[in-house]
């Protein structure tokens, strides 16, 4: 069994590129989430899909960002035109609905450096 | 307002000790859930335990156990034993909404000495 994996695992990119990263949940897992962790914070909660479904957004996903779940297992989050202030680790999460524990296991993230 | 609050921004503890965390959460909600993860400093978050609002006992997992006091709304991690590979940030948090996303502290940081 695989944990969830993210890619890359580091990224630098001038300010106004677009930049895209990958998720791979845990096989069995239908829950799907994106998290936004910078320096000396806990995560924050992006985003969200139930299996190809996008189901919630935080106000901090601006209209920059974009998180597809196409077929229901992988999902990709794009941000377009990124600012500095986008640099941040970005955390991908995944689980079981009707868990009993509803744990979410993370991957190790995507570090993200906008110059 | 804060809905989970871990007050100790850092912590020294030498080494064969054990430790407590301190947490305190906020909810209206009869149903929740809380959580402790651990991220070392290569940065990814490992989950540690897990206490449902209705689990009568207390978790364990090993040499973790959270103390849980619902009606102080207080769900603190103890380590027993610390070892040097305790060393890094320590997150509570609960989830929260339909969605169950999770919703973090600030997190402690806790050094082990030798």
């Amino acid at each position: 069994d695989t944990g969830v994996s993210q890619d890359p695992r580091h990224k630098i990119t001038k300010r106004g590129q677009n930049v895209t990263f990958r998720c791979d949940p845990i096989s069995e897992h239908n829950r799907l989430y994106w998290y936004r962790q910078t320096l000396g914070q806990g995560p924050e909660f992006l985003t969200y899909f139930q299996n190809e479904a996008q189901l919630e957004k935080s106000r901090l996903l601006s209209d920059r960002f974009s998180a597809e779940r196409p077929k229901g297992s992988f999902s990709t989050l794009e941000i377009q035109r990124t600012e500095q202030g986008d640099s941040a680790m970005y955390l991908c999460a995944s689980s079981r609905a009707r868990d009993s524990k509803e744990t979410q296991y993370f991957g190790p993230g995507t570090r993200l450096l906008v110059l | 307002a804060q809905k989970i609050t871990q007050t100790q921004p850092g912590m020294f503890v030498q080494e064969k000790e054990a430790v407590t965390l301190d947490c305190t959460y906020d909810t209206s909600d009869q149903s929740y859930g809380l959580f402790w993860y651990k991220q070392p400093s290569s940065g990814e978050m490992i989950f540690l335990i897990y206490q449902g609002s209705y689990d009568e006992q207390n978790a364990t997992e090993g040499r973790y156990s959270l103390n849980f006091q619902k009606a102080r709304k207080s769900a603190n991690l103890v380590i027993s034993a610390s070892q040097l590979g305790d060393s890094a940030m320590y997150f509570c948090a609960m989830r929260e909404g339909p969605g169950d996303k999770i919703i973090f502290g600030k997190g402690t940081r806790l050094h082990i000495l030798p």
